[in-house]
């Protein structure tokens, strides 16, 4: 069965940098957009970055220049390095995957917290 | 600030019907197939309907979406205790080049 296990959250200073990982298994990995969205205290949902199955990739204007996303298709791992990090990206990090066709995201991660906080 | 614009609040009693609009643009909705997604507390999201109205299999037939223009909405028709979550409305954005969600609205079965 499709499964995505996060990894990587934690408490950090503002300014400071964090890399999440989500590990991925139950199908062809290579084949599939991937994505991180976070959900953030009192702002639902949010869409972080994307990454393509041949790896184009893009990111939200509030993140962009901050946050990497990339993929080892050899390992089945998606990555996010998230650098000079705010207080407001404080959140529960969730990968997904993106269906094959369509921009629905079928299956999801538990999420990692990232706190940011002095 | 969401692109979406969703109520931020629903309810009703056991066995009614709610519906849930989404509002979005040209370059979102109006372009764009919608999904939605439901998320039970302490849980992670879960796809609910995609496409506008298709239902993963899984998804009990209570649920269902449609759209209109550069609006969707998502009914619950018999609605129970556990449909309590919260509801985001979601779609693909040409202008951003980006995945945008909806404000959420949080159902409450009375």
């Amino acid at each position: 069965q499709v499964q995505l296990v996060e990894s990587g959250g934690g408490l950090v200073k503002p300014g400071g940098s964090l890399r999440l990982s989500c590990a991925a298994s139950g199908f062809t990995f290579s084949d599939h957009y991937m994505t991180w969205i976070r959900r953030t205290p009192g702002k639902g949902l949010e869409w972080v970055a994307y990454i393509s199955d041949i790896g184009d990739t893009n990111s939200a204007g509030s993140v962009k220049g901050r946050f990497t996303i990339s993929r080892d298709n050899a390992k089945r791992s998606l990555h996010l390095q998230m650098n000079s990090l705010r207080v407001e990206d404080t959140a529960v990090y969730y990968c997904a995957r993106r269906r094959s066709s369509g921009w629905d995201l079928d299956y999801w991660g538990q999420g990692t917290l990232v706190t940011v906080s002095s | 600030q969401s692109v979406l614009t969703q109520p931020p609040s629903a309810s009703g009693t056991p066995g009614q019907r709610v519906t849930i609009s989404c509002s979005g643009s040209s370059s979102n909705i109006g372009i764009s197939t919608v999904n939605w997604y439901q998320q039970l507390p302490g849980t992670a999201p879960k796809l609910l309907i995609y496409s506008n109205h298709q239902r993963p299999s899984g998804v009990p037939d209570r649920f269902s979406g449609s759209k209109s223009g550069t609006s969707a909405s998502l009914a619950i028709s018999g609605l129970q205790s556990e449909d309590e979550a919260d509801y985001y409305c979601a779609a693909w954005d040409d202008s951003l080049n980006g995945y945008v969600f909806g404000s959420g609205t949080k159902v409450t079965v009375l």
